[in-house]
This record gives structure tokens, C-alpha cells and sequence, in this order.
């Protein structure tokens, strides 16, 4: 199967940094999207990308399909960004969204 | 506010007991999903649903069952419960054919002794 890499594991940000999250693909995947698992376990989606670029206030995600990853950007971060990140795609298109090992991030005051 | 509801959010259990993990969902969606979080592993789909009893085998079905009998609720069955399905399950769901419009329950981390 395609295998997934996200880097780096784990980010401790002082409040107001900026940082970039990245998940390579060994193959060409559909329907990337990320999502933000808070400290509470809750789950959320913060973009279907699976091509160009979006944002959302301070965040932003980027996918280079040809190129095979992702990228989010987290400008000005706060506290609540805290959480793991992951990225997940739907291999093809089966319905089985399938996710990277994700990114832990922490942000301290 | 619509939302994914997972019946316990802390479950201990013994070895050898069969275990049930409820989800119901009040979106009317179509597309029921269970997955498993360890750490370091991400999210692996263990059964999904593509409507009212049906079902279909994830990445890791071994040792688990499911029960769809109706459309909001999408059941997760331990047959025999043993200490490596310690873990977290999240159950979600999203409308067919809405291919990003996941909506995710807050879990239920489940410790098998």
C-alpha cells in the first residue's frame, strides 16, 4: 500500500510562531485532507486539498500532487492549536480514508 | 448542533468479555466509519458502513464485529475482548458521496485488563 510519512513527530512552538507541517506520499493518493485532533480527542477537518493551496484565517495547507505531499502552514499560533495533526487521503476513492502517524504539537504560553 | 455521539468516553473491561461501543450519528448520513487510534499509528479503519446493514471490512476487522440496524446507529462489537484492543475508537460519519464531510465522535479510550 501507499505509505504515508509525516514529519516531524512532535513540535513544541512558543505562542505566536510559525511552523509548517509536511506529509509525503510514496505514490499518488486522492482526496488529501488534514485534520486537528484537540487535547480532548475531537476530531475536526481543516481542509480537503487535493491539489493548489487554500487557507483558513492563520492556517493554510498546500498540496503538490506531481510531487506527492502536503504541506499546512500554522502562522501566529496560539495555544489552541495545540493537539495532533494528521494528514489523510482516500487511497482510491474506496471510501477508506486512510491517515498519516500524525504531528503532536504543542504551544506554550 | 449536529453532531457523532459515542456512548462511553472511558470503558474498562476484562479479558474475555465481549464489549459494545455504541455511535449515533443525527445527521442522517449514509456512511458509518469505526476506527482505532494507538499512539504513533494514527487512525486505522477497522469496519465501515455504507448504509443500514451493510458493512465492510477495514484495515484491521480481526477480533471485531459490527452491527448496522439502523441508520443512526453503527454498533462496534469485541467478540472477546483482549488487552491489545487497549486503545481509542472513534467512530464517524459522513453523507454518501460527500468525499471530505467527515464528522467525528470525541472517542471512547477503552482499556482491556
Amino acid at each position: 500500500g501507499i505509505q504515508v510519512e509525516q514529519s516531524p513527530p512532535d513540535l513544541i512552538l512558543q505562542e505566536g510562531a510559525n511552523s509548517t507541517l509536511r506529509c509525503n506520499f510514496s505514490d499518488s493518493v486522492n482526496n488529501l485532507q488534514w485534520f486537528h485532533q484537540n487535547p480532548w480527542g475531537q476530531l475536526i477537518n481543516l481542509f480537503y486539498i487535493p491539489s493548489g493551496t487554500k487557507q483558513n484565517g492563520r492556517l493554510s495547507a498546500t498540496t503538490v500532487a506531481t510531487e506527492r505531499y502536503s504541506l499546512l502552514y500554522i502562522s501566529s499560533s496560539q495555544t489552541t492549536d495545540s493537539g495532533v495533526y494528521f494528514c489523510a487521503f482516500d487511497q482510491d476513492s474506496s471510501y477508506k480514508l486512510i491517515f498519516g502517524s500524525g504531528t503532536r504539537l504543542l504551544v506554550r504560553p | 448542533d449536529v453532531k457523532v455521539t459515542q456512548s462511553s468516553r472511558y470503558l474498562v473491561k476484562r479479558t474475555g468479555e465481549k464489549v459494545f461501543l455504541e455511535c449515533v450519528q443525527d445527521m442522517d448520513h449514509e456512511n458509518m466509519f469505526w476506527y482505532r487510534q494507538d499512539p504513533g499509528l494514527g487512525l486505522r479503519l477497522i469496519y465501515f458502513s455504507y448504509d443500514v446493514k451493510m458493512k465492510e471490512k477495514g484495515d484491521i476487522p480481526e477480533g471485531y464485529s459490527v452491527s448496522r440496524e439502523k441508520k443512526e446507529r453503527f454498533s462496534l462489537i469485541l467478540e472477546s475482548a483482549s488487552t491489545n484492543q487497549t486503545s481509542m475508537y472513534l467512530c464517524a460519519s459522513r453523507r454518501q458521496g460527500n468525499l471530505y464531510g467527515y464528522t467525528f465522535g470525541s472517542g471512547t479510550r477503552l482499556t482491556v485488563v
